[in-house]
């Protein structure tokens, strides 16, 4: 089954703790994105990959780090998490970044940080 | 800038119509998506519109005027399923070649019996 997985679910950690959000995809595609979804702010982009050993900033990169070693996983890392990157977290990719590409999103990952 | 707008709260009754709008102001626009989202769960695609008019799919229909910013996203003979957020997303050509997608706030919608 064509899917994105994200681990863990959920995950209540405390403040200075480094933590790595797993994600990935078995539809082979090149692009790759990291969002965080906060009430009545929609989704923002924290940071994207256009393939493998390319990475950009999105929105909201501050406080966060990616890699993209292999096409199929995109880790998000917190190096010191804070109680203001408390929220839900989607992992999301389609085939490139173009215009008609459709993204497929994975489950989310609701962070709590003390 | 980039702005997406679109309506906080909408209600409806089981087997209405519903229509939930989105104006949208970006540098580059390159295609809108409408998802769906149910509560805690992930974004699923519904539509996708880049030129101007109606695209119909099912129960669902989307529409799109480039020249007023504008979409809506119509939900017909409503069900209680239906009940969740819509997200509105706008493509836009970022200064720097890459499409970049960006999200309204999304629209939940109650349905009721």
């Amino acid at each position: 089954e064509a899917q994105v997985t994200q681990n863990p679910r959920y995950l209540i950690t405390v403040t200075g703790k480094k933590l790595t959000v797993t994600c990935s995809q078995n539809m082979n595609h090149e692009y790759m994105s990291w969002y965080r979804q906060d009430p009545g702010l929609g989704l923002r982009q924290i940071y994207y990959s256009m393939n493998v050993e390319v990475t950009d900033k999105g929105d909201v990169p501050e406080g966060y780090k990616v890699s993209r070693k292999e096409k199929r996983n995109f880790p998000l890392i917190l190096e010191s998490p804070s109680p203001n990157q408390t929220s839900l977290y989607f992992c999301a990719s389609s085939l490139r970044g173009q215009s008609t590409d459709t993204q497929y999103f994975g489950p989310g990952t609701r962070l709590t940080v003390l | 800038g980039q702005n997406i707008d679109q309506p906080t709260e909408m209600t409806a009754t089981e087997g209405a119509i519903v229509q939930i709008n989105c104006t949208y102001q970006t540098s580059g626009f390159n295609g809108l998506f409408w998802y769906q989202q149910h509560a805690g769960e992930a974004p699923t695609f519904l539509s996708y519109n880049v030129l101007d008019g109606l695209e119909e799919k099912g129960r669902f229909s989307s529409f799109l005027s480039r020249s007023k910013g504008y979409s809506y996203l119509l939900l017909k003979e409503l069900q209680m399923k239906d009940s969740a957020s819509y997200l509105c997303a706008v493509r836009d050509l970022f200064s720097g070649g890459y499409n970049k997608l960006i999200f309204g706030a999304g629209t939940r919608l109650a349905v009721h019996p």
